[in-house]
């Protein structure tokens, strides 16, 4: 069973809009979630994490947001550019068992 | 910075033959792990080893197996490829260390079986 997951397997935004990206996971015991990045033959990039304790983590253009009584977790790209078009993952983890969602392409149009 | 580094980053092998797949880090990391990916499917956790000599059967270990010998190194092993075996392989390193739990990836390994 899919304990995460990436409803939406791409999304496409113009340059310099904002991205948003879901995911939601049904197991309550997760208490540590990643954002991954992927380029077509290269492995996962991590990118930003949130713990449970929290409900906003940001990183520059990054931002994750937890909602934990929803069970979902969004990363958004503010600005978006041409560069981070790629395949991301979203992750998440209890101990040392880390699930991952399907992944969603993002497309950021010139 | 983090390096895992696979061997190969592409690989055709034939139905039937024994398939070496090798990771190996420089961090002195304690946890490796081998995961599968698969459109629509993400990554699936196949086996991962915690210690020398140490291994645990992840959520897909059918047709795999696994060897660590020394700390760096992780090997994935496919006793005789088949067809439904064809997929990216991505090692990695990490886990939890205090209230984080980051992996780390190699470039991965496109294996495609004929």
């Amino acid at each position: 069973d899919q304990q995460v997951k990436q409803n939406s397997p791409s999304l496409s935004v113009q340059e310099g809009r904002i991205s948003i990206l879901n995911c939601d996971y049904t197991n309550s015991m997760f208490d540590y979630f990643l954002w991954y990045k992927k380029y077509p033959a290269e492995g996962p990039t991590f990118l930003i994490s949130i713990s449970s304790i929290k409900d906003k983590n940001e990183d520059g253009r990054f931002t994750v947001f937890l909602n934990k009584s929803a069970k979902h977790l969004s990363l958004h790209i503010v600005p978006s550019q041409p560069g981070d078009s790629a395949v991301y993952f979203c992750a998440a983890s209890v101990i040392n068992d880390m699930r991952f969602g399907a992944g969603t392409r993002l497309t950021v149009k010139p | 910075d983090v390096k895992v580094t696979q061997s190969s980053r592409y690989l055709v092998k034939r139905t039937g033959e024994k398939v070496f797949l090798e990771c190996v880090q420089d961090m002195d990391h304690e946890n490796m792990f081998w995961y599968r990916q698969d459109p629509g499917l993400g990554l699936r956790l196949i086996y991962f080893s915690y210690d020398v000599k140490m291994k645990e059967k992840g959520d897909i270990p059918e047709g795999y197996s696994v060897s660590r010998e020394k700390k760096e190194r992780f090997s994935l092993i496919l006793e005789s490829a088949s067809t439904n075996q064809t997929s990216m392989y991505l090692c990695a390193i990490g886990g939890r260390a205090g209230a984080k739990n980051i992996q780390y990836f190699g470039a991965g390994t496109r294996l495609s079986v004929l």
